[in-house]
C-alpha cells in the first residue's frame, strides 16, 4: 500500500488529453512539492515535472503538473504513442522523514 | 554528460550481504545529494535511502532501517549501499539517482542510473 494514491491505469487515443491524479495527505503533498517521473520497464526513470509544475529542459510543454491541497495531477495533452509508460508521483513526507512514491499509473495509448 | 552507473547486484541467499556501487561522472559529485530507489518485480518505485552531499546526513526507509547503510566516497565520485540481513522482499532493481543540490530532502531526482538487479533467494 503506497502512501500516495494513484489510479493503476489510464488510457487515451492519440491527440487526446489525459490526466493522472496523485492523492496524499497533510504530511506530504499538503506541505511539500510534488515531482513526476516517467518510467519504461528496463530503463532509467525520467524526471518529467518538479516542484509541482516545473518542467526540466527537454520536456515538452504538452506535459504539465498542478497541485491543490493534498492532491496533485499530471496532464499530458496531444497524446502520442511514445507516451505509453508508467508514471509515478513523489514527494517528501515529513512524518516518515523520507521520500514517498505513488503506486504508479500505467498509461496506454489506444 | 551526467552519468550514473550502478554495479554490484547479483544473487544472494536470505540473511546474506551485498554492496552496491554507483559510479558518477559529468558533475561535481560532492555537491549533490544522492538517493537509492528500488523496484520489486511487478511493483512500483520505492525510496530506500538518501545521503547529503557531504555524507553527513543519511535517511532510510523503515523497511531497511538497521539493515542497510548508505555512504559515499566523494574522492572517487561513488555512492554505496551496504545491504545486510537480506530478505526475499529486498529482491528488486536498485537505482541510484542524483538530486539537484546537496540536500536529499524535498527535492526531485533529476538523473537516474539504469539500475542493478538484486535477487535474494535460496
Amino acid at each position: 500500500q503506497s502512501v500516495l494514491t494513484q489510479p493503476p491505469s489510464a488510457s487515451g487515443t492519440p491527440g487526446q488529453r489525459v490526466t493522472i491524479s496523485c492523492s496524499g495527505s497533510s504530511s506530504n503533498i499538503g506541505i511539500n512539492t510534488v515531482n513526476w517521473y516517467q518510467h519504461l520497464p528496463g530503463t532509467a526513470p525520467k524526471l518529467l515535472i518538479y516542484s509541482d509544475n516545473q518542467r526540466p529542459s527537454g520536456v515538452p510543454d504538452r506535459i504539465s503538473g498542478s497541485k491543490s491541497g493534498s492532491s496533485a495531477s499530471l496532464a499530458i495533452s496531444g497524446l502520442r504513442s511514445e507516451d505509453e509508460a508508467d508514471y509515478f508521483c513523489e514527494t517528501w513526507d515529513d512524518s516518515l522523514n523520507g521520500k514517498v512514491f505513488g503506486g504508479g499509473t500505467k498509461l496506454t495509448v489506444l | 554528460e551526467v552519468q550514473l552507473v550502478e554495479s554490484g547486484g547479483g544473487l544472494v541467499q536470505p540473511g546474506g550481504s551485498l554492496r552496491l556501487s554507483c559510479a558518477a561522472s559529468g558533475f561535481t559529485f560532492s555537491t549533490y545529494a544522492m538517493t537509492w530507489v528500488r523496484q520489486a518485480p511487478g511493483k512500483g518505485l520505492e525510496w530506500v535511502s538518501a545521503v547529503s552531499g557531504s555524507g553527513g546526513n543519511t535517511y532510510f526507509a523503515d523497511s531497511v532501517k538497521g539493515r542497510f547503510t548508505i555512504s559515499r566516497d566523494n574522492s572517487k565520485s561513488t555512492l554505496y549501499l551496504q545491504m545486510n540481513s537480506l530478505r526475499a522482499e529486498d529482491t528488486a532493481i536498485y537505482y541510484c539517482a542524483k538530486g539537484p543540490n546537496w540536500n536529499p530532502m524535498y527535492y526531485a531526482l533529476d538523473v537516474w542510473g539504469q539500475g542493478t538487479t538484486v535477487t535474494v533467494s535460496s
